[in-house]
């Protein structure tokens, strides 16, 4: 069966700080994997997704990238973070069209 | 526009009575439709789908939901509730012929059953 992991769980980090968020998924090969921000217990907002190594579409500018260096690893970073980083990271994956995504247990990221 | 609207921010049921939690959709073609929950602080966990067939489809935890084209929506129910029950609940489509990434959410319907 598969599984999908992500580290940290949790993460308090100071403004201008880096940010690197990691996302695996295991029992699986050639994954799409998906990046997702959830503000204030609500609705999600997809932030990146890629359908193979190195590829890496973003859906919405902003202070963060995503890199997948390996076929089931999924990065999520930042250089110097923001306030507005602050919330709740969730990494999904699923088999590519049409398909059920599943996700990971998430992060959540303090920006002080 | 393609969208997925959950009308009700807060669904409030006493245990053992049914509930129903609202999602219509807008988009063009035959949509895929998901419906998932979300405990405190959890991942989204996937309850059930309908892809084509049976408009009644079943899911897990006693879950089910209607798929009615001709109102565009797939309502989540459930014939008796338990106070587990209690969570977020999103309501999402896939558009068909969509690329990977464009699976759109509803904003979460929040579910609280009381004993």
């Amino acid at each position: 069966s598969q599984t999908i992991h992500q580290w940290p769980a949790t993460l308090v980090q100071p403004v201008g700080s880096p940010l690197s968020l990691e996302c695996t998924v295991e029992g699986t090969s050639n994954p799409n994997l998906y990046w997702y921000r959830q503000a204030a217990g609500r609705g999600l907002q997809l932030l990146f997704y890629s359908v193979g190594i190195g590829q890496i579409s973003s859906e919405v500018p902003q202070n963060l990238s995503a890199s997948r260096p390996q076929d089931r690893q999924f990065i999520l970073s930042s250089k110097k973070l923001l306030l507005s980083d602050s919330g709740f990271y969730l990494c999904a994956w699923d088999r590519g069209r049409p398909d059920t995504q599943y996700f990971g247990p998430g992060t959540r990221l303090t920006v002080l | 526009a393609q969208s997925v609207a959950q009308p009700e921010d807060q669904v409030n049921v006493a245990e053992g009575n049914p509930l129903t939690v609202k999602c219509t959709y807008s988009v063009s073609g035959n949509p895929y439709l998901f419906w998932y929950v979300q405990y405190p602080n959890r991942g989204l966990q996937f309850l059930l789908k309908y892809i084509t067939g049976d408009n009644l489809v079943k899911g897990s935890y006693g879950f089910e939901a209607e798929f009615n084209k001709s109102q565009t929506s797939f309502h989540l129910k459930k014939p008796s509730a338990l106070v587990s029950d209690s969570a977020l609940y999103f309501c999402a489509v896939s558009p068909q012929g969509s690329s990977a990434s464009k699976i759109i959410f509803g904003s979460g319907t929040r579910l609280s059953i009381r004993p």
